[in-house]
């Protein structure tokens, strides 16, 4: 069983809906992250939360919004997707020092109609 | 800048044959290295991570990778592949600065019985 958890599971949405995904971790990690991954390809990184703190941004489009409410939970907000932004969206926590194992959850299927 | 050459995009071996896939970092400091796995539908797991000391390591599921400085390598062993073992591997550096993975861009193994 992950110790990083995700839901939904699966999301299809249309291009004018508005949704989020949710993460939750229950380790005691202070660091949260948010990834895509394409068919065939690693992860790509896309925000990183430190002390419930946004500390990296890896230029993603505003479309995709970040939350973290507090230190077990982070949520991505989703509104006017593009079909292109169908893909595996993935959750990891780690300890909040540099260069830990982070643990990931299973993801969410995301497609875009 | 940091980097990841997974050179095999697939590996196919027969059960019960050895295993050996290939990881080579570029990294200027002393590199934390990591090994992950990942099967259909679901997230990574780690298999395992070298920070420094032994240049052996040994993982979960019976895996093991083995650090060479000089060849830059950290590749990834087991002596006896399952036929669950088949799933896609990703090796990762931890980046110099902030909390972030460089993954290579994975090697997916079949296990032919």
């Amino acid at each position: 069983d992950t110790e990083v958890t995700q839901t939904p599971k699966h999301l299809v949405m249309g291009m004018t809906n508005k949704k989020s995904l949710k993460c939750e971790q229950h380790m005691g990690h202070r660091a949260m992250y948010w990834y895509k991954q394409k068919a065939k390809k690693p992860p790509e990184l896309m925000f990183v939360y430190s002390y419930e703190k946004l500390s990296i941004n890896e230029s993603v489009p505003s479309r995709f919004s970040p939350e973290c409410p507090n230190s077990s939970l982070l949520n991505l907000h989703l509104h006017a997707l593009q079909p292109e932004d169908s893909a595996l969206y993935l959750c990891a926590s780690s300890q909040a020092s540099r260069n830990q194992p982070q643990h990931f959850g299973d993801g969410t299927r995301l497609s875009i109609l | 800048a940091q980097s990841v050459t997974q050179p095999d995009i697939h590996i196919t071996v027969s059960e019960g044959a050895s295993l050996e896939l290939r990881c080579n970092y570029s990294y200027g400091a002393t590199p934390y290295l990591f090994w992950y796995v990942q099967s259909p539908g679901q997230g990574l797991q780690l298999l395992l991570k070298y920070f420094s000391g032994d240049t052996l390591v040994q993982g979960i599921k019976g895996f093991e990778a083995e650090f060479k400085r000089s060849q830059s390598s950290f590749n990834l062993r087991k002596p006896s592949v399952h036929w669950s073992d088949a799933a896609e591997y990703f090796c990762a550096v931890g980046a110099a600065y902030g909390n972030k993975l460089v993954f290579g861009a994975g090697t997916i193994l079949r296990v032919k019985s």
